[in-house]
């Protein structure tokens, strides 16, 4: 199994510009879940899904932010319009059930 | 909200020198896991656990679980270069929700 993949790896933008970040969990894993990472607030979760259905959104900044699990292969993260102080690494991570959670390689995006 | 606290932010030690990061829960945990980030990498799974007063050993690396089931540590023996990188705790309380402290930096001298 190749992981979790994350697409793109690096994204730099400018300040309102929307983004969309991608995610493809490991193959049979039921949760999937998005975090943000920055050195001022550590890893938050933004978002988490169980088969396909988001279960628990309050992680989510403001409404500028969204999620989308339409099939089980797939998610994305949108932000729109974006800010400066989006910029972080942001993970995806998959898990077969409550035990490890499988992280992607994560996002790097920079909002100029 | 349950809130996990994770000390120290940081530590530089020697190589050779052990090194123990240490957990903290608002609230009882029914399990507790443990991450470790490379520089420029993702956090990647060590070790879960789940019973009160539970030690396990990975290689020189020592995981305890508190009788409380609110705290946890994680002890290295003897560091070596390859131990750098950030060592998070993560939490699952109420709700089966996961949530991570804010990670021990570790920085090894060779």
């Amino acid at each position: 199994d190749a992981g979790v993949i994350q697409s793109p790896r690096h994204e730099v933008t400018e300040m309102g510009q929307e983004v969309t970040l991608r995610c493809k969990p490991i193959s049979g894993h039921d949760y999937l879940f998005w975090y943000r990472q920055t050195m001022m607030r550590g890893l938050e979760l933004l978002i988490y899904f169980n088969n396909n259905v988001p279960i628990d959104d309050s992680g989510m900044p403001e409404d500028r932010f969204s999620a989308k699990m339409p099939n089980a292969s797939f998610s994305t993260l949108k932000i729109q319009p974006s800010e400066p102080r989006d910029s972080a690494v942001y993970f995806c991570a998959s898990a077969g059930n409550y035990n490890e959670q499988f992280f992607g390689p994560g996002t790097r995006l920079t909002v100029l | 909200g349950q809130q996990v606290m994770q000390i120290p932010q940081y530590q530089h030690v020697q190589e050779g020198e052990d090194f123990t990061t240490y957990c903290n829960s608002s609230t009882t945990l029914s399990n507790i896991q443990w991450y470790k980030q490379r520089p420029g990498g993702h956090p990647v799974f060590l070790i879960q656990l789940v019973k009160s007063g539970e030690v396990k050993k990975q290689k020189r690396l020592t995981f305890q679980f508190g009788e409380a089931k609110k705290n946890s540590s994680l002890h290295i023996t003897a560091t070596q270069t390859t131990d750098v990188g950030t060592y998070f705790c993560a939490g699952r309380g109420i709700g089966n929700m996961l949530t991570f402290g804010g990670g021990t930096r570790l920085m090894v001298k060779p």
